[in-house]
């Protein structure tokens, strides 16, 4: 029963270049979360994303970054002309349809910008 | 929207002690409330959860309370261990278009040996 997987698991970047995070949800899950995590803070909501919609993008800043759940693939976070600001850890965590609550955590990539 | 707060932010403790973490929440229409754990460099997990149905859930050590009238839910870690140390983080939920929980800032929980 695999979990939820990410990766890759660590990502450098240089200023102004791309980063693409990419997010497989469990088995028969197909509602995607994605939070951003600075060091020694909580967990900060970015987007929500069912397959080919994006449900709520509230978290996410306008500019540089955006997100997908393709019918087929992962769901993927991109960020475009990365600053060193965008350095941190993202976890995607994934639930169930049908209304279930529970959001289960992949391992998280951990970003950072020279 | 939603704001949830959380303490202590440190919380250290002997092995064996008792370890109470609070939060307390804003909005009313909330009805459920998961508590991760988060060791140095891993995932949160959830450890724990519970909705506003009930006023209490125990799972072995670890037990939940939750006080809707003063919006407030507390987790308690009985018999504490080394491996208990941990991040914990409470969220809170409410039923709508998208369950979107609100994360609490964390609270470092270390138990010394």
């Amino acid at each position: 029963n695999a979990g939820v997987m990410q990766n890759p698991r660590h990502l450098v970047r240089r200023r102004g270049q791309e980063a693409r995070l990419r997010c497989s949800p469990m088995k028969g899950h197909s509602h995607v979360y994605w939070y951003r995590q600075l060091p020694e803070e909580g967990l900060k909501f970015m987007v929500y994303l069912q397959k080919e919609n994006i449900i709520d993008e509230s978290g996410m800043p306008k500019e540089r970054f955006s997100a997908e759940f393709p019918k087929e693939g992962p769901s993927i976070l991109r960020i475009q002309q990365v600053v060193r600001g965008d350095s941190a850890a993202y976890f995607c965590a994934s639930s169930g349809s049908g209304g279930t609550y529970e959001q289960y955590f992949g391992p998280g990539t951990r970003l950072t910008v020279t | 929207g939603e704001n949830v707060e959380q303490h202590p932010s440190t919380l250290s403790v002997q092995e064996g002690d008792s370890a109470v973490i609070k939060c307390t929440y804003s909005d009313s229409a909330s009805n459920y409330f998961p508590w991760y754990k988060q060791e140095l460099g891993k995932r949160p997990q959830l450890i724990i959860d519970i909705r506003s149905n009930v006023g209490e859930k125990k799972d072995q050590r670890i037990a939940v309370t939750l006080n809707k009238t003063a919006k407030h839910f507390s987790l308690h870690i009985t018999e504490t261990q080394p491996e208990d140390s941990a991040v914990y983080f409470c969220a809170a939920s409410k039923p709508g278009g998208s369950y979107i929980p609100t994360f609490g800032r964390g609270t470092s929980l270390i138990v010394h040996p």
